[in-house]
């Protein structure tokens, strides 16, 4: 089946280490995306791509990075720089130029810094 | 900018009543899309509907319904006779329309509704 694979879907993590959260999608889908979301604030657009080793900041990027080797993978790496990196991260797909914003979402990664 | 405001943040009713879940959004663009997306507790979210700015037609798919009105700026959802599998955090988005580029989406906070038995 067609979809998109986060792992982990748990993560724990002392402070002050980076930690490297997978999505990896087999829709064929050109754009990829990674979101936050924290209770009651909704979902955070921090980076997305929409091509190969291409990829934009989004409204919270800092403390973050990412890279877009290859289409199906779009690996999210946590930086000890983001103060508060507790939160749930979803990555997402659409497809190219005729994506009208139908996104396609994984299950989430549950990350806890002690 | 772009905005989402879901006022509503948690509602909880009996399994057979109607709920509208309520959205309003704010652009300057004369092009968008907006969207709907249920959240259930296994986390992955999952789209239900897509409108863009240029149809008004209120949209109705088994148990659900959409109203958009452009004139107050707002795209609200209403399931009726709900069930307890409605029971999850209910998304409304909008997206930017970039000509020839995928377009990023602004969500609201969501509403968490709860559906008793």
């Amino acid at each position: 089946d067609g979809g998109i694979t986060q792992s982990p879907k748990y993560l724990f993590r002392k402070e002050g280490q980076n930690v490297t959260l997978s999505c990896e999608q087999n829709l064929n889908h050109d754009a990829m995306y990674w979101y936050r979301q924290d209770p009651g604030q909704g979902l955070r657009l921090i980076y997305y791509s929409q091509i190969v080793n291409d990829f934009q900041k989004g409204d919270i990027a800092e403390g973050y990075s990412v890279s877009r080797e290859k289409k199906e993978s779009f690996p999210l790496t946590v930086t000890s720089a983001q103060k508060n990196p507790t939160a749930f991260y979803l990555c997402a797909s659409s497809r190219g130029t005729e994506n009208t914003g139908e996104l396609f979402f994984g299950e989430g990664s549950r990350l806890t810094v002690l | 900018a772009q905005k989402v405001t879901q006022a509503q943040t948690e509602i909880s009713v009996v399994e057979k009543e109607d709920v509208t879940l309520d959205c309003v959004y704010e652009t300057r663009d004369t092009t968008y899309y907006l969207f709907w997306y249920k959240q259930p507790p296994s986390g992955e979210l999952v789209f239900l509907i897509r409108r863009n700015s240029f149809d008004e037609q209120n949209e109705i798919s088994g148990r659900y319904s959409w109203n958009f009105q452009k004139s107050t700026s707002s795209f609200n959802f209403t399931i009726t006779a709900s069930q307890v599998v409605d029971s999850a955090v209910y998304f409304c988005a909008l997206s930017e329309v970039y000509t020839g580029a995928n377009s990023k989406l602004t969500f609201g906070k969501g509403i968490t509704l709860s559906v008793r038995p």
